[in-house]
């Protein structure tokens, strides 16, 4: 089955220490996202890539860094900079439509909570 | 650029009473619309999309929505609600960006 996978689900960090967050997607899209999401406050994007090789910052990127250097995975890193990094993240990636317009496919999320 | 915005972001209903929520969208051209919903821990799943065909769309677990464009709407509703349907629940729009707005989201309860 096509789909997105994210891992791990739940991931524990010390402060101070840089964490990746795995997706990997088989669904062909060429677009790839990530979200984190606290309490009350909807989808924020941290990044996107329209291509590999290439990303964009999105609203909230300080503390974070992403690479895509196979179009199946899109990985993000949460550096020590991040400066309250305990929130759930989720990965997107999407279909583009004729006209431009695309479609988001979610994985699961991933939780991640500073200790 | 496209936006939405869900009106009411916690909504509860009975069981068995109708639900209703909100989503009004702006965009320049004429766009894509979704709603998805979010179980507890878990990512968002597509409930339903409109593209330009058919105003009403019915997605699943009962749903539908209904594409305005006079009054630049898409709210979702279900005749009767069910427990299983507490969750959140996003409208999204897309035009001709690069990528998806969601709204900020709409905690639907069901009271027993």
């Amino acid at each position: 089955d096509g789909g997105i996978t994210q891992s791990p689900k739940y991931l524990f960090r010390k402060e101070g220490q840089n964490v990746t967050l795995s997706c990997e997607q088989n669904l062909n899209h060429d677009a790839m996202y990530w979200y984190r999401q606290d309490p009350g406050q909807g989808l924020r994007l941290i990044y996107y890539s329209q291509i590999v090789n290439d990303f964009q910052k999105g609203d909230i990127a300080e503390g974070y860094s992403v690479s895509r250097e196979k179009k199946e995975s899109f990985p993000l890193t949460v550096t020590s900079a991040q400066k309250n990094p305990t929130a759930f993240y989720l990965c997107a990636s999407s279909i583009r439509f004729r006209g431009g317009r695309t479609e988001a496919f979610f994985g699961q999320g991933t939780r991640l909570t500073v200790v | 650029a496209q936006s939405v915005t869900q009106l009411g972001s916690h909504v509860s209903v009975s069981e068995g009473a109708l639900v209703l929520l909100r989503c009004n969208y702006s965009s320049s051209v004429p766009p894509y619309l979704f709603w998805y919903v979010q179980y507890p821990n878990q990512g968002l799943q597509l409930l339903l999309k409109y593209t330009s065909a058919a105003t009403l769309v019915k997605g699943i677990n009962g749903f539908e929505a209904e594409f305005k464009k006079s009054e630049t709407s898409f709210h979702l509703t279900k005749p009767s609600a069910h427990m299983s349907d507490a969750a959140e629940y996003f409208c999204a729009v897309s035009d001709q960006g690069n990528d998806m707005r969601f709204g900020a989201g709409t905690r639907l309860t069901v009271k027993p």
